[in-house]
């Protein structure tokens, strides 16, 4: 147990369904990351939050939209997905400004779009 | 830009044996590097973290190397166990002064220890 929490930890949608990502973190922490892991591939940075605000936004599609309504809990809303999408999400914290800004990882969720 | 590079991408190794995994970075301006562990299907552990002013961290059996102007890092498993069988994820931190607050990843170094 990291102290960040995932769920789904497995989700499978179809090309037209809207679904929701949750991530939750426990640690205090004030920023939050969403990572996008496809097979064979490095971890992509998709965005990150500092204090609730959105300071980074790797180039993502708009069917992927975050939302982060506090320092604790991060969302990321799924709509019209692509089979390409398919992928491991990882969601991290860490605490911004507090020296080694070490992060720490959720388990991630296992996404499937047929 | 920044890019991670892992060698060897996978390796099996007979249990007991010592070993080392490799991590070179393009842009030696870093904050700090981290190993970190994932298990299939699952999140990721940190196992060290480098600060730039620091040349190496050890955690039991695991001491990283980090050598910041040639833009290399080093993470050696020392005895190792099949329990050590996972992917290892070297990745830096940019500057804090640039504002980026995000990792940039390697593809990771799979590992097999056989028993």
């Amino acid at each position: 147990e990291t102290g960040v929490t995932q769920t789904p930890r497995h989700l499978v949608m179809g090309m037209t369904n809207k679904k929701s990502l949750k991530c939750e973190q426990h640690l205090g922490h004030n920023a939050m990351y969403w990572y996008k892991q496809s097979a064979k591939k490095p971890l992509e940075l998709m965005f990150v939050y500092n204090f609730k605000e959105q300071t980074e936004n790797n180039s993502v599609p708009s069917r992927f939209s975050p939302e982060c309504p506090n320092s604790s809990h991060l969302f990321l809303h799924l709509h019209t997905l692509q089979p390409e999408d398919s992928a491991l999400y990882l969601c991290a914290s860490s605490l911004a400004g507090a020296g080694e800004e070490k992060l720490f990882f959720g388990s991630g969720t296992q996404l499937s779009v047929l | 830009k920044q890019e991670v590079t892992q060698i060897p991408a996978a390796l099996s190794v007979p249990e007991g044996e010592n070993l080392v995994l490799n991590c070179s970075f393009t842009d030696s301006a870093i904050y700090n590097l981290q190993w970190f562990r994932q298990d299939p299907g699952k999140g990721l552990t940190s196992l060290l973290l480098i600060q730039s002013s620091q040349r190496e961290q050890t955690s039991g059996r695991l001491n990283a190397s980090l050598d910041k102007s040639s833009g290399r890092s080093t993470l050696y498993i020392a005895a190792s166990q099949p329990g050590d069988s996972a992917t290892y994820l070297c990745a830096v931190k940019h500057p804090l002064d640039t504002g980026r607050r995000a990792l940039t990843f390697g593809s990771g170094t799979r590992l097999q220890v056989q028993p």
